[in-house]
C-alpha cells in the first residue's frame, strides 16, 4: 500500500520560503503514468491545487502563485518538495502531497495526512 | 477563483437521494473526481473517471456528467456520509489541476 508523509517546518515568517518534503513507501515515484502533486488548504477553506511533478522532472504549477513555487523530485529518495518563496500570512494553510494517476485519470489516489504550516513572524 | 463552481452546501434527510453538482467549461473534455473530506482528516477519493469507485468505497456512491456539469449522486445517505465534497478535474488548457469550492452535506 503507497503511503507518502509531509514533512518540514510548521512555522515560517513573513518573506522567507516555505520548504516541504513528501515522503514516498511502498511504491516508486519513478513509476510512469503518475505525477505527485502538492494541494493546500487555508483554515476553514477550500482545497486549491499548487503544482505537480511527473516522472522524468517536467513540472506545471497554479498560475496564482506567481513564480513562486517549485517542486521537483529526488530519485535517489523517492521522495519529492516542495519550495514556495516570499510567503505571507495568506500561504498558512494545511499542506497535502498526493499522487496522481495522469494517464489513467482516476484522480488523486493517495494523499499524505497533511501538515500545517503557518506563517507568522 | 475557482473554474469548478460547486453549491456551498446541501442538506439532505437520513436515507434519501442527494445530487451534488459541480459545473465547469473544461468539464466536456475531461472527467471529473470526486472526493470527501471530514473534519481533521484528508481529502479521500470517492468517485473517478466516468462513474468508478475506488475500492472500499461504498455502492451508494454514483457519479455522472453531462455537458459541462458533473453531478455525484448519494442514494440513501448515512449519517457518516455527512462531510465535505470537492469535484477537481484540469482546467480549459488541460495542463492544469483545478478544484471547486467545496459542498458541505449535511444530513438531517
Amino acid at each position: 500500500q503507497l503511503q507518502l508523509q509531509e514533512s518540514g517546518s510548521g512555522l515560517v515568517k513573513p518573506s522567507q520560503t516555505l520548504s516541504l518534503t513528501c515522503g514516498v513507501s511502498g511504491g516508486s515515484i519513478n513509476s510512469g503514468g503518475y505525477s505527485w502533486n502538492w494541494i493546500r488548504q487555508p483554515p476553514g477553506k477550500g482545497l486549491e491545487w499548487i503544482g505537480h511533478v511527473f516522472h522524468g522532472g517536467s513540472t506545471y504549477y497554479n498560475p496564482s502563485l506567481k513564480g513562486r513555487v517549485t517542486i521537483s523530485e529526488d530519485r535517489s529518495k523517492n521522495d519529492f518538495s516542495l519550495t514556495l518563496n516570499s510567503v505571507t500570512a495568506a500561504d498558512t494553510a494545511v499542506y497535502y502531497c498526493a499522487r496522481e494517476n495522469f494517464l489513467a485519470a482516476t484522480g488523486f489516489d493517495f494523499w499524505g495526512q497533511g501538515i500545517l504550516v503557518t506563517v507568522s513572524s | 477563483s475557482s473554474e469548478l463552481t460547486q453549491d456551498p452546501a446541501v442538506s439532505v434527510a437520513l436515507g434519501q437521494t442527494v445530487r451534488i453538482t459541480c459545473q465547469g467549461d473544461s468539464l466536456r473534455d475531461y472527467y471529473v473526481s470526486w472526493y470527501q473530506q471530514k473534519p481533521g482528516q484528508a481529502p479521500e477519493l470517492v468517485i473517478y473517471g466516468k462513474n468508478n469507485r475506488p475500492s472500499g468505497i461504498p455502492d451508494r456512491f454514483s457519479g455522472s456528467s453531462s455537458g459541462n456539469t458533473a453531478s455525484l449522486t448519494i442514494t440513501g445517505a448515512q449519517a457518516e456520509d455527512e462531510a465535505d465534497y470537492y469535484c477537481n478535474s484540469r482546467d480549459t488548457s488541460g495542463n492544469h489541476v483545478v478544484f471547486g469550492g467545496g459542498t458541505k452535506l449535511t444530513v438531517l
